[in-house]
């Protein structure tokens, strides 16, 4: 079956303990990107990659780190987790390449950080 | 910088009536764009797509329309169930395969 996953799915941490929330996708998509969803915001995407050792920054990327060293794996890091990263987070992948191509989005890690 | 407004943020209808959700870009290079549904505990679905070439768009029960002179896109449902309730995001893009930028989202509830 083709799908994007998320591990964890819930996570609750502490202000500073340094969190990583994995994803993976089976359908050898060249393009992977986060987002956070926050009520009355939408979703904000936080970084992308294009393809193998290829990221960058999207619209709200202070706070998080990212790699991509495989081309089915794109890791979500939060060196040091703050309140205000309480988020829905989610993973999403795509072809890339001359015409659109439909994102698949994973189910969605929820992080609180107290 | 790039930015799509969705209204309403919540829309309540009858079983069998109709629901429309509109939205608003501001980038006038964008030339794609989805719609996706999220239902409770999921993540986003796309539902249905247009391209800038295309001024409307029909699969069943959902349609998409599109004015590229207004900056102006919408999604019809028609005949609506109670599966239909959901959170409905639009989204805009200019790149393929690339960044999309949501709407605030429209929180769908039909009552049987």
């Amino acid at each position: 079956e083709a799908q994007v996953t998320q591990n964890p799915r819930y996570l609750i941490t502490v202000t500073g303990k340094k969190l990583t929330v994995t994803c993976s996708q089976n359908m050898n998509h060249e393009y992977m990107s986060w987002y956070r969803q926050d009520p009355g915001l939408g979703l904000r995407q936080i970084y992308y990659s294009m393809n193998v050792e290829v990221t960058d920054k999207g619209d709200v990327p202070e706070g998080y780190k990212v790699s991509r060293k495989e081309k089915r794996n794109f890791p979500l890091i939060l060196e040091s987790p703050s309140p205000n990263q309480t988020s829905l987070y989610f993973c999403a992948s795509s072809f890339k390449g001359l015409d659109y191509y439909e994102q698949y989005f994973g189910p969605g890690t929820r992080l609180t950080v107290t | 910088g790039e930015n799509v407004e969705q209204h309403p943020s919540t829309l309540s209808v009858q079983e069998g009536d109709s629901a429309v959700i509109k939205c608003t870009y501001s980038d006038s290079a964008s030339n794609y764009f989805p719609w996706y549904k999220q239902e409770l505990g999921k993540g986003p679905q796309l539902i249905i797509d247009i391209r800038s070439n295309v001024g409307e768009k029909k699969d069943q029960r959902i349609a998409v329309t599109l004015n590229k002179t207004a900056k102006h896109f919408s999604l019809h449902i028609t005949e609506t169930q109670p599966e239909d309730s959901a959170v409905y995001f639009c989204a805009a893009s200019r790149n393929q395969g690339g960044k999309l930028i949501f709407g605030q989202g429209t929180e769908l509830s039909v009552k049987p």
